[in-house]
């Protein structure tokens, strides 16, 4: 079984800088994937960034990337030159054999223009 | 192509009564998820189907929720004797199979009066 913990229930960031988001699990499984979802105010959970764990190699995509820390548990996602569009309820994932994602409870992003 | 489209948007029920939800998933992914996320909280499991079968149902809270999905494609939800701690937004998602990476539709949500 899997456990997600987000320990950030909000986080704020200034429009264009960097802000970084995070993220502690639990597994004992050796094959297993993590995600980080955006779910905006409209709801529509939209996936941002997605990292195996058989991958030493950090996944990037634009200005998302993650610094994922399989000995520490932790899977952190940083978003760069942030943009008000990056506003949203942030949620970090994890699956494995048994298919179903676990989620965190969430981080709320702020981005102050 | 299209995404995962969820129906109906929003539904207000009253106590007792018997709702219906529906999710068409994106042409062509054999398998189909559905979560129930409350309030504040990250998204939590339901069932899984691979085809037409319910694969693990292991997430549905009791015998008055019940979901098909009969010809592989489109999936219902259903929710008997409606009760007020029903009230939460349903998910669907959907992947090309079962490791691989899901995708949501924008959820119903559903208030039970």
């Amino acid at each position: 079984a899997q456990t997600v913990t987000q320990s950030q229930p909000e986080m704020s960031v200034q429009e264009a800088e960097t802000v970084t988001l995070s993220c502690t699990y639990d597994t004992s499984e050796s094959d297993y994937y993590l995600f980080w979802y955006k779910q905006p105010p409209s709801r529509q959970m939209i996936l941002v960034i997605r990292q195996e764990a058989y991958k030493q190699q950090n996944a990037t995509e634009n200005r998302f990337s993650v610094n994922f820390q399989k000995a520490a548990k932790s899977f952190s996602l940083k978003i760069s030159d942030s943009q008000l569009g990056d506003a949203a309820m942030y949620f970090c994932a994890g699956g494995g054999s048994n298919y179903k994602l676990t989620f965190g409870k969430g981080t709320l992003l702020t981005v102050n223009p | 192509g299209a995404g995962v489209s969820q129906t109906p948007s929003n539904k207000v029920t009253e106590k007792g009564k018997y709702v219906e939800l529906r999710c068409d998933p994106i042409s062509g992914h054999t398998a189909l998820y559905w979560y129930r996320q409350s309030l504040g909280q990250g998204p939590e499991f339901l069932i899984y189907f691979q085809g037409t079968g319910a694969a693990d149902d292991s997430g549905l809270p009791n015998d008055r929720f019940f979901a098909v999905r009969p010809e592989g494609s489109v999936s219902t939800l259903k929710i008997q004797r409606t009760e007020r701690g029903d009230s939460a937004m349903y998910l669907c998602a959907s992947s090309l199979s079962w490791k691989e990476t899901q995708y949501f539709g924008p959820g119903t949500r559903l208030l039970v009066l």
